[in-house]
Order: C-alpha cells, then sequence, then structure tokens
C-alpha cells in the first residue's frame, strides 16, 4: 500500500505487504531527514534518517529513499506487521546547525491481519 | 540508547492555575531541547527550543508569557503553562539532543509526552 502524505493521511495494508509512506518536505535547504513512529498516547520514535547526499538508506525492514529534485521523500516497510500500526512523521533539518527540525504532517498507517 | 524522561505525564488542572511540565535527559547531557505541542490525529508543531543557561527561542505564534521554558540545568528543562485555559488542552512533548561532533549533528530522543486538560 501507498500513501500520498498530506492527501491522504491514512494507509491501511494487509499484514505482510509492504508499506510506502510519502512525505513531501517544504525547504530545498534541508539537508536532514528523520523518520519518526508515534503510537496512540506516546511520543515520537525514531525510526531511520537520512543526509541530503545519499537518495536511499536501509534500515532493518525499513529503508528511506530522497528526492531532493521534487523534495519528496519515502519510507518503505518490508513485511508489515501489526506492531507498525502507528502514525509516521518525517522531519527536516539543517545538519550544519544541528538544531530543531520541522514535521511534516503524519501518515497513519494500520495493519490489517 | 538515550531516555528522555517528563513528568507529569498527565495532568488535570483548573482553569486559571498554572502547570509545570519537565523534561530530563536521563543518562547524557542535553544544551539544547525542544518543547512541541501535539492536537488529536495532528502534526508536531515546535513551541521553543529550549537553551541551558540562557532564554529560550520561541517559535513565531507562541505567547512567551503564556508559556514559560526554563532550562536551568543540562539535563532539565520545565515548560509552565501559566493561567491554563480549556484551549491550552493538549498533548505537549519535549525532545533533547544529544552533542553531536564535526560530522554528527546528533540524534533527538523524544519524552513520552504530558497530556494537559483545563477544565
Amino acid at each position: 500500500g501507498e500513501s500520498v502524505g498530506l492527501h491522504l493521511p491514512t494507509l491501511s495494508v494487509q499484514e505482510g505487504d509492504n508499506s510506502i509512506i510519502n512525505c513531501a518536505y517544504s525547504n530545498s535547504a534541508s539537508d536532514y531527514f528523520i523518520w519518526y513512529k508515534q503510537e496512540s498516547g506516546k511520543g515520537p520514535q525514531f525510526i531511520i534518517d537520512i543526509r541530503s547526499n545519499m537518495d536511499k538508506r536501509q534500515g532493518q525492514r525499513v529503508t528511506v529513499l530522497l528526492n531532493k529534485t521534487v523534495k519528496h521523500l519515502s519510507l518503505q516497510i518490508a513485511a508489515t506487521q501489526p506492531g507498525d500500526s502507528a502514525v509516521y512523521f518525517c522531519a527536516e533539518g539543517f545538519s550544519n546547525t544541528g538544531n530543531q527540525f520541522y514535521f511534516g504532517t503524519g501518515t497513519s498507517l494500520t495493519v490489517i491481519p | 540508547g538515550a531516555v528522555v524522561s517528563q513528568h507529569p505525564s498527565r495532568v488535570i488542572c483548573k482553569s486559571g492555575t498554572s502547570v509545570k511540565i519537565e523534561c530530563r535527559s536521563l543518562d547524557f547531557q542535553a544544551t539544547t531541547m525542544f518543547w512541541y505541542r501535539q492536537f488529536p490525529k495532528k502534526s508536531l508543531m515546535l513551541m521553543a527550543t529550549s537553551n541551558e543557561g540562557s532564554k529560550a527561542t520561541y517559535e513565531q505564534g507562541v505567547e512567551k508569557d503564556k508559556f514559560l521554558i526554563n532550562h536551568a540545568s543540562l539535563t532539565l528543562s520545565t515548560l509552565t503553562v501559566t493561567s491554563a485555559h480549556p484551549e491550552d488542552s493538549s498533548f505537549y512533548i519535549c525532545s533533547a539532543r544529544t552533542s553531536g561532533s564535526r560530522t554528527n549533528t546528533g540524534e533527538l530522543f523524544f519524552g513520552e509526552g504530558s497530556r494537559l486538560t483545563v477544565l
């Protein structure tokens, strides 16, 4: 399943399928991006990050893709599990200041068993 | 990994009272902490950047006198919602950044959040 981020804030996928969550960031000067996962009633948790000198970065079951030309970021989750159900936020920032990050609109992922 | 703790996790208060929320970095020193506000089913909105030993930097539209931030030590920042009103009811989240290096910006860790309900 795939979301369009700002326009489709919810995404439902079948357990075991791959999920793709999209994010359009706003500042072309941003050079550091992070994906966070937030479960209901809890604070955000770091998933994976990527710097602007990379197009792709892989973690455990997750891959982040960065397209600077169109200011687009995506998070791919392989073999989605019920525990992946949460709201996912992308955040953009600047590596030279290491300062605050600004969060995009979240996408709610629901995994159907 | 690094841990950020918030207290209290839930607080209910009467309109007109002030509420203090604490944010602690438990196993690292954080010269910079950040405070966010989150409404139901909404993204996090950065309220202010808390700098140890100096005044906080507030984002546009955030009332400094309403949301008092104090970062008195390298492990503690507090957010005080003064004269709280029902519209201040929200989920307040802090984050702290570990020290970076020349090639590493440091990593942000978030607290579990504090849910404020103003009656």
